[in-house]
């Protein structure tokens, strides 16, 4: 499977954007990036997904490089709540899809 | 609408006893999965329903698992002979058929096993 890359951990300041960056250097043609979230004691909740364009909607926004290699999940307004792991995934392919691997993640944690 | 339901939120049992976790997902989502994951790790994936069926039961870790899953709704997952290396938070997920990659966990199952 195509396997992802993030920063372990990240701090944003409340009220500004937090900017949360995947590298999926391995990605094929077919491939769609998706990001999660798992806040503290709570089940993973799903965020945002694309193929090549970018995607916006109430949650974030996903930014995908024109080579597909690497993405970027933007909050525009982190809040307090908004402190999780966030996770990049790429689920794997060949009718097996409904596998989510989470790797490590991203630990975001926004400031007051 | 309610979201997926798990139940109970927190059980703890003594090595050796069997342990029954239930998992009430989103109506109308016929796909269900099941996930554990152990204090500080990365989710693990059990097994998935498709309906009734498990086309895919290659992530239960030994024979003392199982799950079924009735009436394309409710689904259970049983643990035989607990041991302690079981302690861990048991999550559950559903889909549409159509979309497999958004899923929809519930809050999870904490298993302790003493």
């Amino acid at each position: 499977d195509a396997k992802t890359t993030q920063p372990p951990s990240m701090d944003c300041a409340e009220g500004r954007a937090a900017n949360l960056p995947c590298n999926h250097s391995t990605i094929s043609g077919n491939e769609y990036v998706y990001w999660y979230r798992q806040i503290h004691s709570q089940g993973p909740q799903y965020i945002i997904h694309g193929l090549k364009n970018n995607e916006t909607n109430e949650m974030a926004s996903l930014i995908i490089t024109e080579d597909r290699k690497s993405s970027t999940l933007i909050l525009p307004h982190a809040t307090l709540r908004d402190t999780a792991v966030y996770y990049c995934i790429l689920p794997q392919g060949g009718g097996s899809n409904y596998k989510l691997t989470f790797g490590k993640g991203t630990l975001l944690t926004v400031n007051p | 609408g309610a979201g997926v339901s798990q139940s109970p939120s927190n059980k703890v049992t003594e090595k050796g006893k069997d342990v029954e976790l239930r998992c009430d997902p989103i109506s109308g989502h016929t796909a269900l999965y099941w996930y554990r994951q152990s204090l500080g790790q990365g989710l693990e994936f059990l097994i998935y329903f498709q309906g009734n069926s498990a086309p895919d039961k290659s992530g239960l870790p030994s024979d003392r698992f199982s799950a079924e899953r009735t009436g394309g709704s409710v689904s259970t997952l049983t643990i035989q002979r607990t041991q302690q290396e079981d302690s861990a938070v048991y999550l559950c997920a559903s889909s549409f058929e159509v979309s497999p990659e958004t899923q929809y966990f519930g809050p999870g199952t904490r298993l302790l096993v003493l």
